[in-house]
């Protein structure tokens, strides 16, 4: 079963913020996330693990609410390389990732 | 340099002529995975190997076969590839399953005619 994200896509100007959400309908042990730019291999942002703390890369940020199976993407200060597709991945226990369908953030001038 | 390597980038095939999509990674993963990916679908996982000579089935894996003799080779095999296989295809590789980064290779476009 494949996270659900939201919102599936977004624009942004340049110094706005935004939040990329992800749930799951299944207990987690972990969620990832990664940035896919149009025509290339997604890259890794971070890992979330179950009982770990809030982790943060530059200026975007995550949070990883495990009662409610859910995990958010923050990113701040939006710059124009932040535009790309962002892709969640859950893991329920010991278990392989499974990615969810993506959004698509635009960042504009 | 670390990395995971795809061959070929892009493929126009016509259905029924078997294809390999090789993988390699220099890396000593453990954890290597095949996925396809289509608009609004995202990512789906289409096999993955623990390790050599372990492999299962991820979540589309019909008309797809592969092999894990090496531990850094993961080759995906179409047998006997239909119009529906045309997708864009990545190898990605792990140290473990569910704790560690993935790291992607560049991608295979292709197209079954």
């Amino acid at each position: 079963q494949q996270p659900v994200q939201s919102p599936q896509a977004v624009i942004l100007r340049e110094g706005e913020d935004a939040v990329i959400n992800c749930s799951s309908s299944k207990a987690l042990y972990s969620v990832h996330w990664y940035r896919q730019k149009h025509g290339e291999a997604p890259v890794f942002l971070m890992i979330l693990l179950k009982g770990g703390e809030q982790k943060g890369h530059e200026k975007i940020s995550a949070s990883f609410n495990e009662k409610k199976q859910q995990s958010s993407l923050y990113l701040t200060a939006s710059q124009l390389s932040y535009s790309g597709t962002y892709f969640c991945g859950t893991v329920p226990g010991y278990q392989k990732v499974t990615f969810g369908t993506g959004t698509k953030l635009q960042v504009i001038p | 340099e670390a990395q995971v390597t795809q061959n070929p980038r892009y493929l126009i095939t016509v259905t029924g002529k078997k294809l390999t999509v090789t993988c390699s990674q220099n890396m000593n993963h453990e954890y290597m995975s095949w996925y396809r990916q289509d608009p609004g679908l995202g990512l789906r996982q289409i096999y993955y190997s623990m390790n050599v000579e372990v492999t299962d089935k991820g979540d589309v894996p019909e008309g797809y076969k592969v092999s894990r003799k090496e531990k850094r080779n993961f080759p995906l095999i179409l047998e006997s590839p239909s119009p529906n296989q045309t997708s864009l295809y990545f190898c990605a590789s792990s140290l473990w399953q569910d704790t560690d980064t993935q790291y992607f290779g560049p991608g295979t476009r292709l197209t079954v005619l």
